[in-house]
């Protein structure tokens, strides 16, 4: 089965600091994405990566960039949390060839204080 | 620009009813669709696709959707609902390159005992 991890279920911040968010996934997928999930707004794209340090811009991209070293790992960064960044935040990922469904981690609930 | 519409926000059932939850997308070609469940603090499991062939998609946990393409309807149905069934489905498009989807803003499902 896929398998992807992300490195908290929780997460408490403060204002102003820099946060790191890590997903990893073990099937060797090129692609991988962040979202984050906000009652009344569904998923919203943040960003994508379909290569190591590839990276494209999603939907709501600002306050956020994004890290691939590896190809099984990618990271997103807030530069400086804001209280508006407080969110459920998902990482999926998914084969480059073909159509196919985006397997996702189990989400990090982030509160930004 | 591709869309997705779930017009329910909540729907309640009692155990053992059927279910109807109903999806509309804006797409120009044929459409790639997908039907998730999120069970609460979890990240998104997929229920069933369509790309192409047969238009009544049969998925897991005995659910099914039918692609309607006069009516741009994917319609997510399952003859009677369990207690456990209760989660937040959405209804998701294949949207652009790198197997980027886009969301529907998601259905809350109750189930009354």
């Amino acid at each position: 089965d896929v398998k992807v991890t992300q490195s908290s279920r929780y997460l408490v911040k403060r204002t102003g600091e820099k946060v790191f968010l890590e997903c990893v996934q073990d099937m060797d997928h090129e692609n991988m994405f962040w979202y984050r999930q906000d009652p009344g707004l569904g998923l919203r794209l943040i960003y994508f990566s379909y290569d190591v340090k590839m990276k494209e811009k999603g939907d709501i991209p600002e306050g956020y960039s994004v890290s691939r070293e590896k190809k099984e790992r990618f990271s997103l960064i807030l530069e400086s949390a804001s209280t508006n960044q407080t969110s459920m935040y998902l990482c999926a990922s998914s084969p480059r060839t073909g159509v196919n469904e985006q397997y996702f981690g189990p989400g990090t609930r982030l509160t930004v204080t | 620009a591709q869309s997705v519409t779930q017009p329910d926000i909540h729907i309640t059932v009692s155990e053992g009813a059927s279910l109807e939850l109903r999806c509309n997308y804006s797409y120009g070609a044929t459409p790639y669709l997908f039907w998730y469940v999120q069970s609460p603090g979890q990240g998104l499991q997929l229920l069933l696709k369509y790309f192409s062939g047969d238009t009544l998609v049969q998925g897991i946990k005995g659910f099914e959707a039918e692609f309607k393409r006069s009516q741009s309807s994917f319609n997510l149905r399952k003859p009677s609902v369990h207690w456990s069934d209760a989660a937040e489905y959405f209804c998701a498009v294949l949207s652009g390159g790198y197997q980027k989807v886009t969301f529907g803003i998601g259905t809350k499902l109750q189930v009354i005992p």
